[in-house]
C-alpha cells in the first residue's frame, strides 16, 4: 500500500509568482484535504475535495486555489504569492464511508520560502 | 479563535514512566478527536482516534480519554520511551471535514 506523497520536497520562490504543488493519496482514498503549517503552529485547513469538488474551505483568500483529478491525486496552486505564505504545506487523504469516522493520512509536506 | 488548545507547548518525562498531554476544545459540535505525532521534516503521523459517542480509546501503549462535559481529550502513553520524543497535536472534526489542530506539545522523553 503506498501512503501519501508529494512533491516537490522544498521549494524557493519570490513575491508575486505562482506556485503549483502535487500531492499522490493513499490507495483507495477518495478524499484530499490541504493544510498550511506556519512555524510552531498547528496545521490549519486551506480546503478538501471529494471526488474531484471542493468540500468545504478554510479562511484562505481566493488565490489559494485547487484540484482534485480521477486518480484522485490532487494540485494546491497559490497566485500573487506573499512573504506569508512561506509554510509547509500538507496533503491528507482519507476515506470517507460514513459520516464521524476521520482519520486523515499526511504527506511529508512541502516546504514553501517566498522571498 | 481557538477552537482547539493544547495549552502546554512542552513536557518532559522519564524514561517508562506515564506521558499524559492535554487538549481542550470549545465547539460542542465536533463528533470526532485524533492525535498525531509530528518529527521534524515530516508529515504528522496518525497515533490513535475516539468518537464522541465514547469516552476512552486504547491502542497499546496509547490511550485516549474524552470527557465531553469538560470539553476536555488527553492522551497517555505508558510506559514512555524515547522514540516517543516528537510533538503530538490533537486535532478535531464535525460530519468529516476539516480537522481542526491545536497548538502542539513537544514531548520529550529522557532515558
Amino acid at each position: 500500500e503506498t501512503g501519501v506523497t508529494q512533491s516537490p520536497t522544498h521549494l524557493i520562490k519570490t513575491r508575486g509568482q505562482q506556485v503549483t504543488l502535487r500531492c499522490s493519496s493513499q490507495s483507495g482514498h477518495n478524499t484530499v484535504s490541504w493544510y498550511q503549517q506556519a512555524l510552531g503552529q498547528g496545521p490549519q485547513f486551506i480546503f478538501q475535495y471529494y471526488r474531484e469538488e471542493e468540500n468545504g474551505r478554510g479562511n484562505f483568500p481566493p488565490r489559494f486555489s485547487g484540484l482534485q483529478f480521477p486518480n484522485y491525486s490532487s494540485e494546491l496552486n497559490v497566485n500573487a504569492l506573499e512573504l506569508d505564505d512561506s509554510a509547509l504545506y500538507l496533503c491528507a487523504s482519507s476515506l470517507v464511508v460514513r459520516t464521524g469516522d476521520n482519520e486523515q493520512f499526511f504527506g511529508p509536506g512541502t516546504r514553501l520560502t517566498v522571498l | 479563535d481557538q477552537q482547539v488548545k493544547q495549552n502546554s507547548p512542552s513536557l518532559s518525562v522519564q524514561e517508562g514512566r506515564i506521558s499524559i498531554l492535554n487538549c481542550d476544545y470549545t465547539n460542542s459540535m465536533f463528533d470526532y478527536f485524533l492525535w498525531y505525532k509530528k518529527y521534524p521534516a515530516e508529515g504528522p503521523t496518525f497515533l490513535i482516534s475516539i468518537s464522541s459517542i465514547k469516552d476512552k480509546n486504547e491502542d497499546g501503549r496509547f490511550t485516549v480519554f474524552l470527557n465531553k462535559s469538560a470539553k476536555h481529550l488527553s492522551l497517555h502513553i505508558v510506559p514512555s520511551q524515547p522514540g516517543d520524543s516528537a510533538v503530538y497535536f490533537c486535532a478535531a472534526s464535525y460530519q468529516g471535514g476539516k480537522l481542526i489542530f491545536g497548538q502542539g506539545t513537544e514531548l520529550s522523553v529522557k532515558p
